[in-house]
């Protein structure tokens, strides 16, 4: 049972570039979702899914796109990288909303 | 907004008990989770409180007073492999539809 995979885990982009950040859970969960973490901070909501074919912004959405086209799979597509994205991404999966989340090892992505 | 606050740093003995805080609007309150960071690593899940009072696991308790929008983390016979981020993380069922936000952390530092 792998839980939540995440690739790459790390990433230098140059800014401009654009690139996709891969989540995928075999837990059958409904929930999944992608946080950034900036240093010394906790975790910030980019953007989240309740299930298969729906997607929602969370706390800080701009400059990102997801898509659900499966129950285990979670893309984040970063569409023109800038410097102030540089952090740590997190993906994290829960088998519905309200219950413990489980978090992939995190993509470090520096933005040039 | 939903302000979550936690001290941001803490230092305690190996061996003894240290108690991290962690308050909260209580307006729409569902549910407060806690998660365990190391340096480096993803968050992993803890506790979770949505009832009035203390949750106990092994070394780890944590308590919740729903009325007064706080919640602490009781750490026993601390170890060294305890030092890390303590992450509050609570749900609100009404502007945020049941999905959790996450206070800065708590760094506790344990010495010998």
């Amino acid at each position: 049972n792998a839980g939540v995979t995440q690739t790459p885990k790390f990433q230098v982009l140059k800014t401009g570039q654009s690139m996709t950040l891969q989540c995928a859970q075999d837990m059958n969960h409904e929930y999944m979702s992608w946080y950034r973490q900036d240093p010394g901070m906790g975790l910030r909501l980019i953007h989240y899914s309740v299930g298969a074919g729906i997607t929602d912004q969370g706390e800080v959405p701009n400059g990102y796109n997801v898509s659900r086209s499966t129950t285990e799979d979670f893309p984040l597509r970063l569409l023109s990288a800038a410097p102030s994205q540089t952090s740590v991404y997190f993906c994290a999966s829960s088998l519905r909303l309200n219950q413990p989340q489980h978090f992939g090892d995190g993509t470090r992505l520096s933005i040039l | 907004g939903q302000n979550i606050d936690q001290p941001t740093e803490m230092t305690a003995t190996e061996g003894a008990i240290v108690q991290i805080n962690c308050t909260y609007q209580t307006s729409g309150f569902n549910g407060l989770f806690w998660y365990q960071q190391h340096a480096g690593e993803a968050p992993t899940f803890l506790s979770y409180n949505v009832l009035d009072g203390l949750e106990e696991k092994g070394r780890f308790s944590s308590f919740l007073s729903r009325s007064k929008g706080y919640s602490y983390l009781l750490l026993k016979e601390l170890q060294m492999k305890d030092s890390a981020s303590y992450l509050c993380a609570v749900s609100y069922y009404n502007t945020n539809a049941g999905k959790s936000t996450f206070g800065d952390g708590t760094t506790l530092t344990v010495k010998p």
